[in-house]
């Protein structure tokens, strides 16, 4: 079956740790998307990558990072710069220029 | 600049009856637009979109949304809502180079 995968479900982040979210996808899609949820606010992008090698910052970088070294691969580092991590981490895939973005089953992140 | 706004930030229906959830967007050319819904701890499942076309647009559960270009308006409908459809419904645009912008969600309730 084609489709997004997140893991792990839950993920816990001590205080000055740096935790790193994995995202990975089948579907031979180009561009990748990492949004953060919280409650009452929609979703906000973070970071996303059109093609391999590159990636571009959202609205929210500030205290993240990403890398994008495979096709199939998008893992976001939460870094110790992020006062305040906890949240619920999406990651979407698309075909270039469709603009139909498809979604993973999401991490929630909590702080120790 | 482009935004969604979905006015009503929680909607109860009674069972069987029917479903109308409202989306404004602003946006200065032809928009791509997409209803999603999320279900609590798991991530967006796509609904429907619009692109071009026909303006009323047919999606999976038996949705449907309406295009309306003079009030910037594309609205969600069901007739008859079932218990399983109680979930945050996430109305988007499309914000050119491969981003899409989120309101900030409506929860449904389905009163038995």
């Amino acid at each position: 079956d084609g489709g997004i995968t997140q893991s792990p479900k839950y993920l816990f982040r001590k205080e000055g740790q740096n935790v790193t979210l994995s995202c990975e996808q089948n579907l031979n899609h180009d561009a990748m998307y990492w949004y953060r949820q919280d409650p009452g606010q929609g979703l906000r992008l973070i970071y996303y990558s059109q093609i391999v090698n590159d990636f571009q910052k959202g609205d929210i970088a500030e205290g993240y990072s990403v890398s994008r070294e495979k096709k199939e691969s998008f893992p976001l580092t939460v870094t110790s710069a992020q006062k305040n991590p906890t949240a619920f981490y999406l990651c979407a895939s698309s075909t270039r220029d469709s603009e139909t973005q498809y979604f993973g089953p999401g991490t929630r992140l909590l702080v120790l | 600049a482009q935004s969604v706004t979905q006015p009503d930030i929680h909607i109860t229906v009674s069972e069987g009856a029917s479903l109308e959830l409202r989306c404004n967007y602003s946006y200065g050319a032809t928009p791509y637009l997409f209803w999603y819904v999320q279900s609590p701890g798991q991530g967006l499942q796509l609904l429907l979109k619009y692109f071009s076309g026909d303006t009323l647009v047919q999606g999976i559960k038996g949705f449907e949304a309406e295009f309306k270009r003079s009030q910037s308006s594309f609205n969600l409908r069901k007739p008859s809502v079932h218990w399983s459809d109680a979930a945050e419904y996430f109305c988007a645009v499309g914000a050119g180079d491969d981003k899409i912008i989120f309101g900030k969600g409506t929860r449904l309730h389905i009163l038995p």
